[in-house]
């Protein structure tokens, strides 16, 4: 039972465009929600979260957006650069769960930036 | 270089076999937890140690234990080796007063079973 589904393996956006990056999730107990970026041999890196009380949050050129009604949120990109390029992750944890603070994944998007 | 350390960095071994896993938390960090990423898949959670203690279990087969010790170190022992085993293993720590949970993970293992 996948409880975090990103849909689009792969998502190709030329440089200084913006880069939307989708994310859905079935388990209404989560309430953190976060961005993780992956290159090639390394592990993920943590990029960005938002909390269930929010429905934005912002960093730089990365803006998170939470619709809870629709158990979905997207991260958004802007503009693209080309060392944007790599995997990226969402994942969600349920934090009234204590004790058990693991973060259930999703299958990855590949975000190429075309330039 | 997110402070957390894994060895060794790459592990080729055949199918029967058993294998240890080695993690150097971030200095400071007492939760660690490992994940599995198969081919194409996202992280699988395995299982969490608090401070020496197992705190939360996931996905993890029977085969596979880990262990946590006094120096926060945690070490992941997989037995009994199958093809489907091959994977990335990553390991993770997140510090022990945190208002939400985000985890640093270090660059991972990976595990080929021939």
């Amino acid at each position: 039972d996948q409880q975090v589904k990103q849909n689009s393996p792969s998502l190709s956006v030329q440089e200084g465009r913006i880069s939307i990056l989708n994310c859905d999730y079935t388990n209404s107990m989560f309430d953190y929600f976060l961005w993780y970026k992956k290159y090639p041999a390394e592990g993920p890196t943590f990029l960005i979260s938002i909390s269930s009380i929010k429905d934005k949050n912002e960093d730089g050129r990365f803006t998170v957006f939470l619709n809870k009604s629709a158990k979905h949120l997207s991260l958004h990109i802007v503009p693209s650069q080309p060392g944007d390029s790599a995997v990226y992750f969402c994942a969600a944890s349920d934090e009234s769960n204590f004790g058990n603070e693991k973060l259930t994944f999703g299958t990855g998007t590949r975000l190429t930036i075309i330039p | 270089d997110s402070g957390v350390t894994q060895t060794p960095k790459h592990l080729i071994t055949a199918t029967g076999q058993r294998v240890t896993l080695r993690c150097s938390p971030r200095s400071g960090d007492l939760s660690v937890y490992w994940y599995q990423q198969s081919l194409d898949q996202g992280l699988q959670f395995l299982i969490q140690y608090y401070n020496g203690e197992e705190r939360a279990k996931g996905n993890i087969l029977e085969r596979f234990s880990a262990q946590q010790f006094p120096d926060l170190h945690s070490e992941l022992n997989l037995s009994s080796l199958e093809l489907g085993d091959s994977a990335l293993y990553f390991c993770a720590s997140s510090p022990p007063r945190r208002e939400l949970n985000e985890q640093f993970f270090g660059p991972g293992t990976r595990l080929t079973v021939l």
